[in-house]
């Protein structure tokens, strides 16, 4: 399989502490892709990071990508209540006609 | 600009009752993918289009799944004769240049009873 794999599968901590997530893949991409999905809404892009680039922020998201180990890293600072969602990494393999590959998915819940 | 639009954003339709969902790509984007979300998952990718053209079907079934990009007109997903299994979130997401982000709409929630 091609799919990425997040972990952890669900994440739980309070307001102000960072969250990580990880996400690994198989194959040699082209770029790989954090997005966020709250609760039965649709997919939020958070950051787009290429092959040939080890490290990307915006904002309170920073995300690392070691293409040695074929894994990326998605870190939320000072974290809010607002950032309780789901968190999804999709890769862009090369030569796969652009189409993304996803993972499960790492569930963050956010605590007051 | 608007976003990416789906319609409907929830359907609801009987076993063996056929299922149309639609897609308009972000102004200026000439690429749709089509990603189906079952409870508790990830994306699952089905098919990615051109317009007028299938680029990459291999994540649609075989059977009774179809879809297509006119030259004028939004992207339809057509699903024939539904089945329980169907049930689930279908996601479009348009794109531009090669390696770039692609953008998602807000899906459509297919539940068949």
């Amino acid at each position: 399989s091609q799919q990425g794999e997040e972990d952890p599968q669900a994440l739980s901590i309070q307001e102000g502490e960072n969250a990580t997530m990880n996400c690994s893949y198989k194959t040699s991409i082209n770029n790989l892709q954090w997005y966020r999905q709250n609760s039965g809404r649709g997919l939020v892009h958070l950051i787009l990071i290429r092959s040939n680039e080890r490290e990307k922020h915006s904002g309170r998201l920073r995300v690392t990508l070691d293409t040695s180990k074929k894994s990326s890293s998605l870190l939320i600072t000072a974290s809010r209540a607002a950032d309780t969602a789901s968190y999804f990494c999709a890769t862009d393999f090369a030569g796969n006609n652009r189409k993304l590959i996803w993972g499960l998915g790492t569930s963050l819940a956010v605590n007051p | 600009n608007a976003g990416v639009m789906q319609n409907p954003r929830h359907l609801v339709r009987r076993r063996g009752q056929e299922a149309r969902l639609r897609c308009s790509p972000m102004k200026g984007h000439s690429h749709v993918y089509w990603y189906r979300q079952l409870p508790e998952e990830g994306l699952k990718f089905m098919v990615y289009l051109q317009k007028e053209n299938i680029i990459d079907e291999s994540g649609m079934p075989k059977e009774r799944f179809s879809a297509e990009f006119p030259k004028e007109g939004p992207s339809i997903l057509r699903i024939q004769q539904v089945v329980r299994g169907d049930s689930a979130a279908y996601f479009c997401a348009s794109g531009g240049q090669v390696d770039t982000e692609a953008f998602f709409g807000q899906g459509t929630r297919l539940t068949v009873v």
